[in-house]
């Protein structure tokens, strides 16, 4: 079993919906969760971080974490074209808790 | 705040060659930094986890003697390619973790090396 799984996509939402990002992990101990953007060619972009179980909202990003289910989610609100970009979820392993662990990615394009 | 620089940004070199790839961390200061490799259409894999003033510790499968990493002061580590191979070409990516801090990682631009 992976450490950390996405589904691939590609994700396809229209202009203006909500798109909804998904992630589950393996590994209970894990504490710390991560949203990267990536574009096509480009190093990855920190979206949103969250710790806690629940919400946390930045913008049109929300993070939603339940660590029972070992389940991350990220909802875009009002998607825009330039939210089309491949989006990797992190979670934080290892004996210190300092390193990442990436899922494959789920490609999201936001068609106008 | 928080940003983290690579150089090169692309290079070209010939198999057997060595490529040195340089990763400063511009406004704080890094106690860690890691290095990624990420081939295409693929996710990043975690190369090594590089500590100032100490050895870096290695993923499972990555050569150590192959890729040197040298992590010298508190905003630049280096990782060496030696001997590069045409399968070394990828996307190589640093990121740093600012140090007291929470253990966000800041990624610098990648470097995409192609070996010939």
């Amino acid at each position: 079993q992976k450490e950390v799984e996405q589904n691939s996509g590609p994700l396809s939402v229209p202009e203006g919906a909500i798109a909804s990002l998904n992630c589950t992990y393996s590994d209970r101990v894990s504490q710390s969760f991560f949203w990267y953007r990536q574009y096509s060619g480009k190093s990855p972009e920190l979206i949103m971080s969250i710790y806690s179980n629940g919400d946390k909202e930045d913008g049109r990003f929300t993070a939603q974490l339940n660590k029972a289910s070992q389940y991350v989610s990220l909802l875009i609100r009002d998607s825009q074209p330039s939210d089309s970009a491949t989006y990797l979820c992190a979670v934080n392993v290892g004996e210190y808790g300092n390193k990442l662990v990436f899922g494959a990615g789920t490609i999201l394009r936001v068609k106008s | 705040g928080a940003v983290v620089s690579q150089h090169p940004s692309w290079v070209i070199c010939k198999s057997g060659t060595s490529v040195k790839i340089e990763c400063r961390s511009l406004d704080f200061q890094a106690t860690t930094m890691f290095w990624y490799r990420q081939f295409p259409k693929q996710s990043l894999m975690l190369m090594a986890t590089s500590n100032e003033g100490s050895k870096a510790t290695y993923e499972q499968g990555v050569e150590k003697d192959k890729f040197l990493i040298n992590h010298a002061s508190l905003t630049l580590s280096t990782l060496t390619v030696t001997s590069a191979h045409p399968e070394d070409s990828s996307f190589y990516i640093c990121s740093a973790v600012t140090s007291g801090g929470p253990i966000e990682q800041f990624f610098g631009p990648g470097t995409r090396l192609t070996v010939l």
